[in-house]
Formats: structure tokens, C-alpha cells, sequence
């Protein structure tokens, strides 16, 4: 089967920066996505990595170590509106979602 | 125009009774799902469906029932609803070889 491991849940201030983790056992991997969903939302993603690496789009950045089976996100200069869930999924002939990491920005 | 649509976004109902829901998506992707997240916000994977093809059909109870007449449509239909159904019911959309997935709104399904 497959599994996802995240945080369920980081507090950080605006104007920081924060790390989301994820690790992760499956057959058949392919890629390492993110998405975000606010509260009353449905998700939207964000990134997806299939090799090594960093991805960086904007203030988000999205890492993969495939020996590691380990990836993460990364937000820097943190928004209020940054506030929300944040998923990892594996691409491993079908897409399988961690349970979700509950951000809270503060001021 | 939205990409990825479901009816109805809301949807409160009676143990026992039937439901459906209905998804459509304008973007010409081949692959749809149907994701359940419960209270606790957990995403998951329901069915998937590859030009109408049902390709994944996780551990749902068969008073679960999908149906793609195209492959622009993929619907929902339960029966005899429980109380454990009230969640909120995501579609989504995949193109072919692509990485992201495209939601709907999602549905709300209240079950009293």
C-alpha cells in the first residue's frame, strides 16, 4: 500500500519562513505533489516534483530526495493569507493524499 | 468559465434516502475522481475513471456507485445514506500524463 507522513499542524509569524515535511512508502513512484486548500475550499495545487531537487515558484519551493523518500515545502515571507492546509500526494499509479498540514500565520 | 463543476454544492438529506452528485469538467481530461474528506480533512481517493473506464475503485461500500456516461461527466450516486456519509465530496480532473489535479467546489453532504 502507500503512506504519507506530515506534521498535522505548524504555527509560524508573518514575515517568516516554514518548512512542511513529508515522507512517504509506496511502489511505483513517480512524483511528490503539493496542494493547498483553505478552510471552505477545495485544494489547488501548487507544485510537483519528479526528480531530485528543488522546485521554486514564487515564495513556495517544493523539495524531493527519492533515496530518502522525503520531501517538502517550503514558505518563505509567510502571508496571513498562507493560513490553510497544506497536502502532500504521491503519484504512484494513483494519487494518494497525506492527511494534511494545518498552517497557522499569526501576526 | 469553470474548470471543474459540481452539483449540488450543497446537499442535506435524511438517513436512508438516495442522493446524487454531479460533476462536469470543460477542461478535455481523460481521467476524473471522486475524493471523500470527513471531518477531520482527510482526502480520499474514492474512484478514479479513465475515459469512462472505472480504473480505481478503492474499499467504498458498493451503496456507492459511479457513473461516467462521457468523459467529461463523472457522477456520484448513493444509496440508503448513513450518518458516516456526511463529508464533504471533492471531483477532480486529470489530463493525460499531467501531474496536477483540478477540483471542483465540492459537496457538502449533510446526512441527519
Amino acid at each position: 500500500g502507500q503512506s504519507l507522513e506530515q506534521p498535522s499542524e505548524v504555527t509560524a509569524v508573518e514575515g517568516a519562513i516554514v518548512q512542511i515535511n513529508c515522507t512517504y512508502q509506496t511502489s511505483g513512484f513517480y512524483g511528490l505533489s503539493w496542494y493547498q486548500q483553505h478552510d471552505g475550499g477545495a485544494p489547488t495545487f501548487l507544485s510537483y516534483n519528479a526528480l531530485d531537487g528543488l522546485e521554486e515558484t514564487g515564495r513556495f519551493s517544493s523539495f524531493l530526495s527519492r533515496s530518502d523518500s522525503y520531501g517538502y515545502l517550503l514558505l518563505q515571507e509567510l502571508q496571513m493569507k498562507d493560513s490553510a492546509s497544506y497536502f502532500c500526494a504521491v503519484k504512484a499509479g494513483k494519487s494518494t493524499f497525506g492527511d494534511g498540514t494545518t498552517l497557522t500565520v499569526k501576526p | 468559465d469553470t474548470a471543474v463543476s459540481q452539483t449540488p454544492k450543497y446537499l442535506v438529506t435524511q438517513m436512508g434516502n438516495d442522493k446524487s452528485i454531479k460533476c462536469e469538467q470543460n477542461l478535455g481530461h481523460d481521467t476524473m475522481y471522486w475524493y471523500k474528506q470527513d471531518s477531520k480533512k482527510f482526502l480520499k481517493i474514492m474512484f478514479s475513471y479513465n475515459n469512462k473506464e472505472l480504473i480505481i475503485n478503492e474499499t467504498v461500500p458498493n451503496r456507492f456507485s459511479p457513473k461516467s456516461p462521457d468523459k467529461a461527466h463523472l457522477n456520484l450516486h448513493i444509496n440508503s445514506l448513513e450518518l458516516g456519509d456526511s463529508a464533504v465530496y471533492f471531483c477532480a480532473s486529470l489530463k493525460e500524463g499531467g501531474d496536477e489535479q483540478f477540483f471542483g467546489p465540492g459537496t457538502r453532504l449533510t446526512v441527519l
